[in-house]
């Protein structure tokens, strides 16, 4: 299984609301990654994820907060957004976070519509 | 800061002509991978290459990285519809952190 799934694929918000992105693995990969990506553009690196513990947030602003319940699941909790925060966020694996562990596997990312 | 140049930023071609697509870095780079992304998708690996002068074919894909490790081409030759896509490459940031990504370029080849 090489497989990285997202979900939902398309999710439109309020900017009252509150959701949660999901993305799940079973490689046994132990690095995970949330990326964010505007229309033809690359994607910008959110968080990272190694061993479960947080490793960077690339400053992220506080209305977005990861999760990583286990080595498998990665979440993102997702409250007051703003309208430029729409995008494609994507989900990301590899083996590690060492210089030869950087091969990623993407979902087919959350296609988010805040209104 | 490590950066990665790639360019063209956008290619319109038609079906079955050749292109390189171009990957540069003032940076040495342990290894340098090339990712393929469709509309609504997720990018997707084609290749890592990690030796320096090293090239490896995938079907009509050449890729090829640089002798000194900052700079990285992938050929398409005789190109088809099914070739388009935004066409990034990625390198390792410094002390192992995640993916520093191009800008990528656009390619769309039509029939």
């Amino acid at each position: 299984d090489t497989e990285v799934t997202q979900t939902p694929k398309h999710l439109v918000m309020g900017m009252t609301n509150k959701k949660s992105l999901k993305c799940e693995q079973h490689m046994g990969h132990r690095a995970m990654y949330w990326y964010k990506q505007k229309a033809k553009k690359p994607p910008e690196l959110m968080f990272v994820y190694s061993y479960e513990k947080l490793s960077i947030n690339e400053s992220v602003p506080s209305r977005f907060s990861p999760e990583c319940p286990n080595s498998s699941l990665l979440n993102l909790h997702l409250h007051a957004l703003q309208p430029e925060d729409s995008a494609l966020y994507l989900c990301a694996s590899s083996r590690g976070t060492g210089v030869m562990n950087t091969e990623a596997f993407f979902g087919q990312g959350t296609r988010l519509t805040v209104v | 800061t490590q950066l990665l140049e790639q360019s063209p930023q956008f290619l319109s071609i038609q079906e079955g002509e050749n292109l390189t697509v171009y990957c540069n870095s003032s940076s040495v780079f342990s290894s340098l991978q090339w990712y393929r992304q469709e509309p609504g998708e997720g990018p997707v690996l084609l290749v890592t290459v990690v030796t320096g002068g090293e090239v490896k074919k995938l079907k009509r894909l050449t890729f090829q990285f640089g002798d000194a490790r900052k700079d990285s081409s992938l050929h398409i030759t005789a190109a088809q519809p099914g070739d388009t896509g935004l066409y990034l490459c990625a390198g390792a940031g410094q002390a192992g952190t995640a993916l520093i990504f191009g800008k990528g370029t656009t390619l769309s080849v039509s029939s």
